[in-house]
């Protein structure tokens, strides 16, 4: 089943934070975080693998909480190339080799 | 290291004629292969998936005699889409997964007329 993201689409001014949720109804064991800018593959960004695991890489960061079945991607101080479409997957089965489903996207626009 | 390549990255092809996509793991044994496609403005949906040697296992409502998936080896799988038509155009890619788990081809825009 396809997890949930919200929100849909986003437009922020450079400098200003993002949150993007991902949700899904069933049990999650990891979570996969990409952007895709247009006309391109996504990008990964990072991968959660345990509930509760926190991590980031400059100004992005992601959480999982996998009690409540849902991971959260924060982008702090945006800048003009973080615009593009985000994208949740996550894993049918634990390992990192399973099948990913993706959600169905969050645009963000960063303006000047 | 994860380094994959497919190709081509854009193709157009007429009405009725068959369209070859590979993609290659440059520097690691890819025991799985993913193809998913991507119509505009819309989330990647997984088509099938494929082990080394075996039979690709196709998601619901992809029909395995219209893409055609060869997985021969570690390191290449290709994806025949037969007999193509407009409803076909789309942004198709692989994702190979080996030891550094999973990595994505750049895709292949697939333009039918």
């Amino acid at each position: 089943q396809q997890p949930v993201q919200s929100p849909q689409a986003v437009i922020l001014r450079e400098g200003e934070d993002a949150v993007i949720n991902c949700s899904s109804s069933k049990a999650l064991y990891s979570v996969h975080w990409y952007r895709q800018k247009h006309g391109e593959a996504p990008i990964f960004l990072m991968i959660l693998l345990k509930g509760g695991e926190q991590k980031g890489h400059d100004k992005i960061s992601a959480s999982f909480n996998e009690k409540k079945q849902q991971s959260s991607l924060y982008l702090t101080a945006s800048q003009l190339s973080y615009s593009g479409t985000y994208f949740c997957g996550t894993e049918k089965g634990s390992g990192n080799t399973g099948k990913l489903i993706f959600g169905q996207g969050t645009t963000l626009q960063v303006k000047p | 290291g994860a380094v994959v390549s497919q190709h081509p990255s854009w193709v157009i092809c007429k009405s009725g004629t068959s369209v070859k996509i590979e993609c290659r793991s440059l520097d690691f044994q890819a025991t799985t292969m993913f193809w998913y496609r991507q119509f505009p403005k819309q989330s990647l949906m997984l088509m099938a998936t494929s082990n080394e040697g075996s039979k690709a296992t196709y998601e619901q409502g992809v029909e395995k005699d219209k893409f055609l998936i060869n997985h021969a080896s570690l390191t290449l799988s290709t994806l025949t889409v037969t007999s193509a038509h407009p409803e076909d155009s789309s942004f198709y890619i692989c994702i190979p997964v080996g030891a550094y788990g999973y990595t994505f081809g750049s895709g292949t825009r697939l333009t039918v007329v």
